[in-house]
């Protein structure tokens, strides 16, 4: 019974190539975040959806299209994948927008040669 | 702005010695303070949290108070552990933006030596 949960755990792939992760929290969350994480360890959040509605779009390529067909679940595709976006890609969620606790998934070992 | 400072790593410590990160923030609003823990090859969790001014948020022997006057929120623990070798996040959220992100700081690595 995972609560915030992110497919697949490793992608290997070319540059150039386009690739898709996906996130699902069973918790009944209404918000739910993207983040990347760099080899140094710093965090920067690139997207958040409450209700299915985009509410943080940090400046991130338009390479970069999130989707959320529902409240549970965020996927994340990524088009003409280059060097610069080998990261851990984290999904979160939390109750609401707000002072909550965000939980977070296991995280995506992107890596593109 | 907002924002949060954390003291650079990594600390390496013995079992047992006291531990100390510090945590300095600039907010334009009112925030909560928070600390989250990264362990190897996981997500992030929360470990505490602090609502308002001289709240001490503590858990798993880890504390930490809100100190407005210092705008800082230092994570101290008075025995470390070897499994308590992690990542630590401070961050703030800003209880008046109707975003509700939090700023995370840079992360600081903590490993503990047996």
């Amino acid at each position: 019974d995972t609560a915030v949960s992110q497919t697949p755990k490793y992608l290997v792939t070319q540059m150039g190539n386009d690739k898709s992760i996906k996130c699902e929290q069973n918790l009944g969350h209404d918000t739910m975040y993207w983040y990347k994480q760099d080899s140094k360890k710093f965090l920067k959040i690139m997207f958040s959806y409450n209700n299915k509605e985009l509410i943080i779009n940090e400046t991130v390529p338009n390479r970069f299209s999130p989707k959320s067909p529902d409240k549970a679940h965020l996927n994340l595709h990524i088009n003409s994948l280059e060097l610069g976006d080998s990261a851990v890609y984290f999904c979160a969620s939390s109750q609401a927008i707000g002072d909550y606790e965000q939980y977070f998934g296991p995280g995506t070992r992107l890596t593109v040669t | 702005g907002n924002s949060v400072t954390q003291m650079e790593g990594p600390v390496t410590l013995s079992e047992e010695a006291f531990l100390t990160i510090n945590c300095t923030y600039t907010a334009t609003g009112y925030p909560s303070l928070f600390w989250y823990v990264q362990y190897p090859g996981e997500g992030l969790q929360l470990l505490l949290k602090a609502t308002k001014a001289d709240d001490k948020g503590s858990n798993k022997g880890f504390e930490a108070t809100y100190r407005k006057e210092t705008t800082s929120f230092h994570l101290e623990k008075g025995s470390v552990q070897v499994s308590d070798s992690a990542v630590y996040f401070c961050a703030l959220s800003d209880r008046g933006s109707t975003l509700g992100r939090l700023y995370f700081g840079r992360g600081t690595q903590l490993t503990v030596w047996p």
